[in-house]
């Protein structure tokens, strides 16, 4: 168990929907990072959050935007959704801002879109 | 454009014996990279890393090499255990940076 909570562990939805994803991160870290993996591709980088601010985008798509709340827990939305938005969903956390290299990830939201 | 790759999809090797996972890197910039492991329906934990001042980081039955001319590093898990049946990902980074860059991974079966 990594301590970092992903919910909902599975989402089927379909095109031009809005879905939301969530994220806990591990006690008393401040980093939380979003990572898209698409079919046998490896995990694409999204976006990362420090203490409740965008620190760094990587390639999110303009459908898509995150936060991170004071409680320190972040929220994906995808909307309106499309089919090539099919993937598994990982969050992940750590305790510093910048990337000490090990990242705590999530069990992952797979979702579905038909 | 992708920056990390894992060219073979996946590997099988017998119990007992050395598993090779291989990765290429492109960005010279680069200069941290670690290997994750992954279990279905988990998500991916961190195996080992290794700073590009060093050639070689050991942990257990695990060691990285880095060859950063080549702009390449490879897993050796030695001896395979069928526990060692999961999907290996090799990530690379930037310690100035804040984010991880991952290969499409390698799934490694090992054979009772």
């Amino acid at each position: 168990d990594s301590g970092v909570t992903q919910t909902p562990k599975h989402l089927i939805t379909a095109t031009g929907q809005r879905v939301t994803l969530r994220c806990s991160p591990r006690s008393g870290d401040l980093s939380v990072y979003w990572y898209q993996q698409s079919l046998d591709q490896g995990l694409q980088f999204l976006i990362q959050y420090y203490n409740g601010e965008e620190r760094a985008k990587g390639n999110i798509l303009e459908r898509f935007s995150a936060q991170q709340f004071p409680d320190l827990h972040s929220e994906l939305n995808l909307s309106p959704l499309e089919l090539g938005d099919s993937a598994l969903y990982f969050c992940a956390s750590s305790r510093q801002g910048l990337s000490t290299g090990e990242l705590f990830f999530g069990e992952g939201s797979r979702l579905t879109v038909l | 454009d992708q920056q990390v790759k894992q060219n073979s999809p996946s590997l099988s090797v017998q119990e007992g014996r050395i598993s090779i996972l291989n990765c290429d890197y492109t960005n010279s910039m680069f200069d941290y990279f670690l290997w994750y492991k992954k279990y279905p329906a988990e998500g991916p934990t961190f195996l080992i890393s290794i700073s590009s001042i060093k050639d070689k980081n050991e942990d257990g039955r695990f060691t990285v090499f880095l060859n950063k001319s080549a702009k390449h590093l490879s897993l050796h898990i030695v001896p395979s255990q069928p526990g060692d049946s999961a999907v290996y990902f090799c990530a690379a980074e930037k310690t100035s940076g804040s984010r991880l860059t991952f290969g499409e991974g390698t799934q490694l079966t090992v054979n009772p």
